[in-house]
């Protein structure tokens, strides 16, 4: 298994511009989600999804769109690039075992995101 | 907030001693998990505990869960220069299906 993989590794844009971060699992985890981390921070939550067409907004969802049409995969898409959306993204899977409860999340290797 | 509050912020000890790192939360959870995250890379999970546990074990890793205090404990022992990196707690709050992060302790081990 690939695990969680994210695309592409680094990115540049400039104001305004907008872009698609890639983010696919295959390990058939219901959960996903997308974090932001600035330098010396903890994580963020943007956005996550429990299932295939259900998504719910996180801490910071603003500027940020995501769908879930497959269980495999979770673009979050940069609407309108601003300098603030500057920081490193991770993508993270997980899975539930019984009932509700969900276990460990299984991290992809960021993307570096830079806007001008 | 939801998340888990870790400290302290920063803790700096010599190789071969305990580190003792500590996460508060405010809510009832169902678990509280541990992540290390080395720097410039994804998070790696560590050891769940259930709200139902007490106390969990992996290998030098020791874990705590105190529900009526809302807190869990971090200990390292018998730490290695490769364990130094940012260690983050994440409660996972009962009806909650999404884990939020604390800003994480970060941990550096001396030669």
């Amino acid at each position: 298994n690939a695990g969680v993989t994210q695309t592409p590794k680094f990115q540049v844009l400039k104001t305004g511009q907008s872009m698609t971060l890639q983010c696919a699992q295959d390990m058939n985890h219901e959960y996903m989600s997308w974090y932001r981390q600035d330098p010396g921070m903890g994580l963020r939550l943007i956005h996550y999804s429990v299932g295939a067409g259900i998504t719910d907004q996180g801490e910071v969802p603003n500027g940020y769109n995501v769908s879930r049409s497959t269980t495999e995969d979770f673009p979050l898409r940069l609407l309108s690039a601003a300098p603030s959306q500057t920081s490193v993204y991770f993508c993270a899977s997980s899975y539930r075992t019984s009932g509700r409860l969900y276990n460990e999340q299984f991290f992809g290797p960021g993307t570096r995101l830079t806007v001008l | 907030s939801q998340q888990g509050e870790e400290d302290p912020q920063a803790l700096s000890i010599q190789e071969g001693e305990n580190a003792t790192m500590n996460c508060s939360y405010k809510t009832s959870i169902n678990n509280l998990q541990w992540y290390r995250q080395n720097s410039g890379r994804g998070l790696v999970h560590l050891i769940l505990i259930r709200s139902n546990e007490r106390e969990k074990h992996s290998g030098r890793l020791r874990v705590t869960l105190d529900t009526s205090k809302k807190s869990s404990s971090l200990l390292i022992t018998a730490s290695r220069a490769a364990d130094t990196a940012s260690y983050f707690c994440a409660p996972l709050i009962q009806g909650a299906q999404k884990l939020v992060f604390g800003q994480g302790t970060r941990l550096t081990i001396n030669p």
